[in-house]
């Protein structure tokens, strides 16, 4: 079975600055997806960005970037210029990408970081 | 954009009541989830439905949870006689394949008392 683990707890950035999420998993496929999702307050899961195990380029969305390290199985989430509402529980999910049954593949989260911004 | 929705937004019931949580997902989304969270902690998975079936379940989902696709938009999950210990955020997603990017509603806040 797959694990996902993040093994910070909590980081804290000042506004305008940039902080890194890490994300380590363990899986013995080749082919997968690689999520970050963010939680804030209100406790709604909003996809931040997505990572296809089969690309070797990085993903990257306005501010947010991945450092994608297949062999290392790290999955590391790059805040820029941070702003207040960046706030949030950020959760690290693996997803198979194989279809070996019609089932769905379900995702499996890390525990989480909490990233405080510092205005 | 399309969207997952459930409903409500929180509910409260008491110890051995039945709950209904209800999900409308995206409409031409194929595969249907349920995940929870307890408050603190990790979003685990409960629960996987395709072609009107459940296709893989968790240790979690035991015969206390059923789901339902009653028609040809909602996804429901039931929990028949309530416990303290399932108080938490209950989470649907879909996805269009069994693959890639899930979405996920806003969550269902169960208080059991």
């Amino acid at each position: 079975a797959q694990t996902v683990t993040q093994s910070q707890p909590e980081m804290s950035v000042q506004e305008a600055e940039t902080v890194t999420l890490s994300c380590t998993y363990d899986t013995s496929e080749s082919d997968y997806y690689l999520f970050w999702y963010k939680q804030p307050p209100s406790r709604q899961m909003i996809l931040v960005i997505r990572q296809e195990a089969y690309k070797q380029q990085n993903a990257t969305e306005n501010r947010f970037s991945v450092n994608f390290q297949k062999a290392a199985k790290s999955f590391s989430l790059k805040i820029s210029d941070s702003q207040l509402g960046d706030a949030a529980m950020y959760f690290c999910a693996y997803r198979s990408a194989g279809m070996i049954k019609a089932a769905g593949n379900k995702l499996t989260f890390g525990g989480g970081t909490r990233v405080l911004v510092k205005p | 954009e399309p969207e997952v929705t459930q409903t409500p937004s929180h509910q409260v019931t008491q110890m051995g009541q039945e709950v209904i949580l209800r999900c409308v997902p995206i409409s031409n989304h194929l595969y249907f989830y349920w995940y929870r969270q307890i408050l603190g902690q990790k979003v685990e998975f409960l629960v996987s439905f395709y072609n009107n079936e459940i296709s893989e379940k968790s240790e979690i989902f035991d015969d206390q949870f059923s789901v339902e696709r009653p028609d040809g938009s909602n996804f429901t999950l039931k929990i028949r006689s309530t416990k303290l210990e399932d108080s938490a955020m209950y989470f649907c997603a879909s996805s269009y394949q069994g693959f890639g990017e899930a979405f996920f509603g806003q969550g269902t806040r169960l208080t059991v008392v």
